[in-house]
Formats: structure tokens, C-alpha cells, sequence
């Protein structure tokens, strides 16, 4: 059974650092896009990272662009999320999702499956 | 604003057929796969429907995904109370170099 725990959220003042976590078991991670997603009170998912399966690339969405670095540790099955200079907006449910095999074409927007999600608080 | 445009809002009574639409544009729907998810309340979201039309195991065929140009649709037939949730597309947008979801569509079911 795919198994995806997040863990590391929290409450945060404006501008501090945070790092999540995503701990999976049930499939070869190694073999596998990752990507980070985030869900604010009340609103809609947004895309905010993806990272390949050894880790040699990265991309970001715009609104977290040169605050946040997605990485990986394939001997710990283990994805992360630095988060720095957080600000209120960022406050939101972070999901990490499992993306598609590191031999499939990669520009896709299939994540499957989800973590169960962890909360950022981002205040004063 | 999200980049693919969905209805905020759909109902249906049980038995009924209900679609949800999703509007896009070349960078994105024209040009790649669309896929919906299904988030349930105070659950993670679920993938629905890929590569346009394709269901996964254990998704009843009650559910159906279809895309035409830089539009795509969800269609639910003989809808059940347990399909009340929240419905997102998505797609990857080449100008964004990055994944996009529809602002979602929270289907009632009366």
C-alpha cells in the first residue's frame, strides 16, 4: 500500500524558514517525479514545486520562486519543502503527490497519490 | 484568477447526469492532457480522470472525462450523494513551464 505522511508544518512569524517533509513507503520513490502542492483556507489547489527522480532538476511556481527549494533524499524515501521568508499568503495545507516515472514524459499535471496534507500557519 | 476556468458551482439530484466544465488555452489545454481531481471534505484531493478520458482503478465508470480544443468536461452520471465534493482540472501550461488546476467547482447534490 502507497503510503505519503507529511509532517514539519506549524505556526510561523512573517519572514521565518520551515521545512516540511514527505516520508512515503509502498513504491520505488526513486523512480519517481514529486511534486509539492497547496491548498490556502477556503481556496483552490495551487501548484507550487516538482522535483525528478534523482534530484538534478527542479521547478517552481512563480509565487515561490528563489524562497522555496524542493529536494529529496531517495535513501530516506524522503521529499522536502524549505520554505523561507514565509509571508501570510503562503499560509496554506501543503500536499506532497507522487508524480509520474522518471521514464514517462514529464510535463503533466497527474499527481497520484496525495499525502494527507500539512498545515502552515504563516503570523504575527 | 486561475488560469483554467471553471464554474464555482454545480448541482444535481441523485440519478441525474451533471458535466463540469473547464476552459483553457492552447498553452495548456490545446496542447497537453487534462486530468481532474476529486477532493472530498476535509480529505486530500484524488486523481479522478487522466490523459483526458482514462480512469483509474477504482474510479466507477459512472465517471467520464472528454476534451475538445482548449475545452475539457467531467461528466457524472446517475449521480450519488457521496459525489458531493470539490472538482479541480488540471493541466501543464508549456508558457508556465508548470502544473495548473482550474479554480474548482463545488458540486451539490440536492
Amino acid at each position: 500500500e502507497v503510503q505519503m505522511v507529511e509532517s514539519g508544518g506549524g505556526l510561523v512569524q512573517p519572514g521565518g524558514s520551515l521545512r516540511l517533509s514527505c516520508e512515503v513507503s509502498g513504491f520505488t520513490f526513486s523512480s519517481y517525479w514529486m511534486h509539492w502542492v497547496r491548498q490556502a483556507p477556503g481556496k483552490g489547489l495551487e501548484w507550487v514545486s516538482r522535483i525528478n527522480s534523482d534530484g538534478s532538476y527542479s521547478s517552481y511556481a512563480d509565487s515561490v520562486r528563489g524562497r522555496f527549494t524542493i529536494s529529496r533524499d531517495n535513501a530516506k524515501n524522503t521529499l522536502y519543502l524549505q520554505m523561507n521568508s514565509l509571508r501570510a499568503e503562503d499560509t496554506a495545507v501543503y500536499y506532497c503527490g507522487r508524480g509520474v516515472p522518471w521514464d514517462h514524459f514529464d510535463r503533466r499535471a497527474e499527481i497520484a497519490p496525495w499525502g494527507q496534507g500539512s498545515l502552515v500557519t504563516v503570523s504575527s | 484568477q486561475s488560469v483554467l476556468t471553471q464554474p464555482p458551482s454545480a448541482s444535481g439530484t441523485p440519478g441525474q447526469r451533471v458535466t463540469i466544465s473547464c476552459s483553457g488555452s492552447s498553452s495548456n489545454i490545446g496542447g497537453n492532457f487534462v486530468y481532474w481531481y476529486q477532493q472530498l471534505p476535509g480529505t486530500a484531493p484524488k486523481l479522478l480522470i487522466h490523459k483526458n478520458n482514462q480512469r483509474p482503478s477504482g474510479v466507477p465508470d459512472r465517471f467520464s472525462g472528454s476534451k475538445s480544443g482548449t475545452s475539457a468536461s467531467l461528466a457524472i452520471s446517475g449521480l450519488r450523494s457521496e459525489d458531493e465534493a470539490d472538482y479541480y482540472c488540471a493541466a501543464w501550461d508549456d508558457s508556465l513551464s508548470g502544473v495548473i488546476f482550474g479554480g474548482g467547482t463545488k458540486l451539490t447534490v440536492l
